[in-house]
C-alpha cells in the first residue's frame, strides 16, 4: 500500500522567494504533521491537522510559514519570503484517529537556501 | 509545556551486546508511547508501540512502560551493526498531539 508521499524531494532555492512543499497522507489517515528537522537535530513541530477541526499552528516559526489541508486529504506547506535558516529536511506524517495510532513519515523534503 | 527527555548519547555498545534506550516525559496525561528509528538521511520509521505499564516484546525489542514514573524505555537485544541508528521517543496526549525526544544516537561496533 501507498505510504505518505512528499514533493518534491529535494528543493533549492534563492532567498527571498516563495516555496510550496506537498504531502499526501495515507489514504484513511484524519491526522496530519509537518516537522522541520535541520541537520543533527531533533523534529522541530510546525502543524498539526485533525479532520475538520482548526489546525494546531503553534509550532509555526514566523508568519512566513502557512499550511493548508484541501479536502482533508493533501497538505501544502508554505514559506514566503525564504531565509537560509529555513534550510532542513520539511516532513509530513499522517495517522488514523485515535489515542493508539502510531504517525508513518514520508520521505521528507530537503530545502536548501542559497 | 509537555516535554520528553532522552540522553543524546552517544551511546555505544559492542556487537550480540543489550542496548538500553530510556525516556522520560512530563504530562501524566499521555495515553500513548511510541520508539521510532531513524538512520541517518533517512525519515523516522515506527519500531515499537507501548500503551500499558508493563513489557511488550517484539522479536529483539522490548519496550518497558511505567507511567507512576513517567519512564518509558526499549531494549534491543542482541544488538547489531544494522541497529546503529538515532531512536526516537515519542509520546501522544489524548488530542493525538505527539511530542518527540530529540533522539538518542546509537553505535553498535562489530
Amino acid at each position: 500500500g501507498a505510504g505518505v508521499s512528499q514533493s518534491p524531494s529535494n528543493k533549492v532555492t534563492e532567498k527571498g522567494k516563495d516555496v510550496e512543499l506537498r504531502c499526501d497522507p495515507i489514504s484513511g489517515h484524519t491526522a496530519l504533521y509537518w516537522y522541520r528537522q535541520s541537520l543533527g537535530q531533533g523534529l522541530e513541530f510546525l502543524i498539526y491537522f485533525q479532520g475538520n477541526s482548526a489546525p494546531d499552528k503553534s509550532g509555526l516559526p514566523s508568519d512566513r510559514f502557512s499550511a493548508e489541508r484541501t479536502g482533508g486529504s493533501v497538505s501544502t506547506l508554505t514559506i514566503q519570503r525564504t531565509q537560509q535558516e529555513d534550510s532542513a529536511v520539511y516532513l509530513c506524517a499522517s495517522s488514523r484517529r485515535g489515542r493508539d495510532q502510531p504517525q508513518h513519515f514520508g520521505d521528507g523534503t530537503r530545502l536548501s537556501i542559497l | 509545556q509537555k516535554e520528553v527527555e532522552q540522553n543524546s548519547g552517544p551511546l555505544s555498545v559492542p556487537e550480540g551486546a543489550i542496548a538500553s534506550l530510556n525516556c522520560t516525559y512530563s504530562d501524566r496525561g499521555s495515553q500513548s508511547f511510541f520508539w521510532y528509528r531513524q538512520y541517518s538521511g533517512k525519515s523516522p520509521e515506527l519500531i515499537m508501540s507501548i500503551y500499558s505499564n508493563g513489557d511488550k516484546e517484539d522479536g529483539r525489542f522490548t519496550a518497558q512502560l511505567n507511567k507512576a514514573s513517567q519512564y518509558v524505555s526499549l531494549l534491543i537485544r542482541d544488538s547489531q551493526p544494522s541497529d546503529s541508528a538515532t531512536y526516537l521517543c515519542a509520546v501522544a496526549d489524548t488530542g493525538n498531539q505527539f511530542y518527540f525526544g530529540t533522539g538518542t544516537s546509537l553505535t553498535v561496533i562489530p
